[in-house]
Order: C-alpha cells, then sequence, then structure tokens
C-alpha cells in the first residue's frame, strides 16, 4: 500500500538559517510527488511538484526539493527560512492513473521559525 | 476568484442532525475529491469523481456519508445521524491531470 513518512513533527529553525524536511514514501509504481503547505484553519496551497524528468524541482516561495529514487525521499528545502514560513507542510504521494488518481498524504512537519 | 470555493466555512451542528457541504471546483477540471483532516494528521482520501462519475470510495466513507457531483460541475458531500468522531475539517480538491487544487475547507465540530 502506499505510505508517506515525514519523521518529524515538529522543526523549529532561526530565521534566515536553512530548512530541510524529509520526507520518504513508499509506492508500487513511478510516483508523483508533491509538497503542499497549510496554515492554520485554511487549505492547502501547492509548493512544488515532481512528475518525471529533472529531479531537483524549484517551487514556490523560494522553495525546491529533491526526488531521489534509491532512498524513495523526497526532502523539501529552502536556503533562508522567512518568519512567513511558519506553517505545516505536508509531502504527497501520487495523483496517478494506476492509484485512483488520489493522493496520500503523510502527517504533516510543523514549521516553527524563531527570530 | 478561480480557485476551488467550499461553503461553509465552519459548522457546527448537534449530534445526530444531518449536515451538506458544497464544493465548487475550478472550472475546466474534471476531477474532484473529497479529503477529511483531523488534528495532527494530513488529509485522508474519501471519494473522488470524474466528472459527475464516483469512482472510488474510501473505507473511511461509512452509510452514513453520501457525496454526489450531479452534472459534473459542484459537489456536495452529506453526512446523515452526525457523531463527535466526524468532527474534522473537510476538503475539497480539483485536477485536470495529476495536479490537485484544494479549497479552504469547512470545519466541521459536532457538539
Amino acid at each position: 500500500a502506499q505510505s508517506v513518512t515525514q519523521p518529524d513533527i515538529h522543526i523549529t529553525v532561526s530565521e534566515g538559517a536553512s530548512l530541510e524536511l524529509r520526507c520518504n514514501y513508499s509506492y508500487g509504481a513511478t510516483p508523483y510527488l508533491f509538497w503542499y503547505v497549510q496554515s492554520p484553519g485554511q487549505g492547502l496551497q501547492l509548493l512544488l511538484k515532481y512528475f518525471s524528468g529533472d529531479t531537483l524541482v524549484q517551487g514556490i516561495k523560494g522553495f525546491e526539493a529533491e526526488f531521489k529514487r534509491s532512498q524513495s525521499s523526497f526532502n523539501l528545502r529552502k536556503p533562508s527560512v522567512h518568519w512567513s514560513d511558519a506553517a505545516e507542510y505536508f509531502c504527497a504521494v501520487g495523483g496517478t492513473m494506476e492509484y485512483g488518481n488520489k493522493l496520500v498524504f503523510g502527517a504533516g512537519t510543523i514549521l516553527r521559525v524563531k527570530s | 476568484d478561480t480557485g476551488v470555493s467550499q461553503d461553509p466555512r465552519h459548522k457546527i451542528t448537534k449530534r445526530g442532525q444531518n449536515v451538506t457541504f458544497r464544493c465548487d471546483p475550478i472550472s475546466e477540471h474534471n476531477r474532484l475529491y473529497w479529503y477529511r483532516q483531523t488534528l495532527g494528521q494530513g488529509p485522508e482520501f474519501l471519494t473522488y469523481f470524474q466528472n459527475e462519475a464516483q469512482l472510488e470510495k474510501s473505507r473511511l466513507l461509512s452509510d452514513r456519508f453520501s457525496a454526489e457531483r450531479p452534472k459534473g460541475s459542484f459537489s456536495t458531500l452529506e453526512i446523515q445521524r452526525t457523531e463527535q468522531g466526524d468532527s474534522a475539517m473537510y476538503l475539497c480538491a480539483s485536477s485536470f491531470s495529476g495536479e490537485a487544487f484544494f479549497g479552504q475547507g469547512t470545519r466541521l465540530t459536532v457538539v
């Protein structure tokens, strides 16, 4: 069965510091991979996606992610965090026809930014 | 605004009452999804439509839950005889090819 693991429930970083959020997945086919961000009480906003091709993908708000097939990972990175990045981040896998186009989400990582 | 729209944003209901939520997807999107999100968890898939056809339902979707997309445009999710365990954020998403766009969600509180 498909599954997504986000090992870190909470992460705290200083403003201006670099960030890496981890995501590991289990999926029976070549996956589509996504990172979403959610502010409290709000819906999910897509940060970036990987469908195929270049394994380093760029997203909005200065985020990037790298797909590593050998490690079944899709970690999210940002070189310099801003206070407005504080939110919850979800990694998701799926969206392919083999699995009904639906997404499977990780449990999320809450990012806190300290000044 | 051309994004996914959900109504209402918040709903408080008494246990045992029925509730209905509406989702208006992005107009050219043929796929529509419902997810449920409880505190501290990621969204969990409930059901999926392609045009007006409901193609998949999760085992999470008990007999008290029903969803429709009558003309392949907006969708409704109804919960009958609500229980406290139904308290959650209900998210709707739409897509055309792989990339899903989410609405702001409907927060349901059952008291």
